[in-house]
């Protein structure tokens, strides 16, 4: 039982325009949610987060949207780089003590040129 | 040191062997995650330990899998009698446990073959 999905497993967009990610998830006790990316051959590495008390989080060309009551998330790149190509993982944390991070399966990035 | 560092990087065995993976937390995080991501798939959950101590390993896949830790700091994820089906990128990372916001930092990974 998956409790936090990504249901496309990839994406491709024009460098320029916006990329939007999304997740959904299942536990009402999640709390906090985060973005990784992770380049080939190398760890996730953290993008973004936000909390449950919060609907909207940005950070430079990156921000992530909450949605509590849909259970649903999401991630706005904009403008969208080359650079920004790989995969993205959406992950959420609540509910458990040892701050274990439950994934998606992740979403791969194209951003062409 | 600076970073997570995870050893081997890259490690081919064969099947029925053993095969143990080992991770080096960030200097003073106490708490320190086993993912796996096999491939096409998502990361999957195997061990958490808190300190020295494992209280969760729900995630492990079955009794061939073990892991330790000591000294709060390094750990070694074991695989007895490897199958192919174990192959994988196996993923060490760590946090500080002091609240939130917080996150995890990964290693990049020992990418285990099984032949």
């Amino acid at each position: 039982d998956q409790q936090v999905k990504q249901n496309s497993p990839s994406l491709s967009v024009q460098e320029g325009r916006i990329s939007i990610l999304n997740c959904d998830y299942t536990n009402s006790m999640f709390d906090y949610f985060l973005w990784y990316k992770k380049y080939p051959a190398e760890g996730p590495t953290f993008l973004i987060s936000i909390s449950s008390i919060k609907d909207k989080n940005e950070d430079g060309r990156f921000t992530v949207f909450l949605n509590k009551s849909a259970k649903h998330l999401s991630l706005h790149i904009v403008p969208s780089q080359p650079g920004d190509s790989a995969v993205y993982f959406c992950a959420a944390s609540g509910g458990n003590a040892g701050n274990m991070l439950t994934f998606g399966g992740g979403t791969r990035l194209m951003v062409k040129p | 040191g600076a970073g997570v560092s995870q050893s081997p990087s890259n490690k081919v065995t064969e099947k029925g062997k053993d095969v143990e993976l080992r991770c080096d937390p960030i200097s003073g995080h106490t708490a320190l995650y086993w993912y796996r991501q096999s491939l096409g798939q998502g990361l999957e959950f195997l061990i958490y330990f808190q300190g020295n101590s494992a209280p969760d390993k729900s995630g492990l896949p079955s009794d061939r899998f073990s892991a330790e830790r000591t000294g709060g700091s390094v750990s070694t994820l074991t695989i007895q009698r490897t199958q192919q089906e174990d192959s994988a990128v196996y993923l060490c990372a760590s946090s500080l446990m002091t609240g939130r916001p917080y996150g995890y930092t990964f290693g990049s990974g020992t990418r285990l073959t099984v032949v």
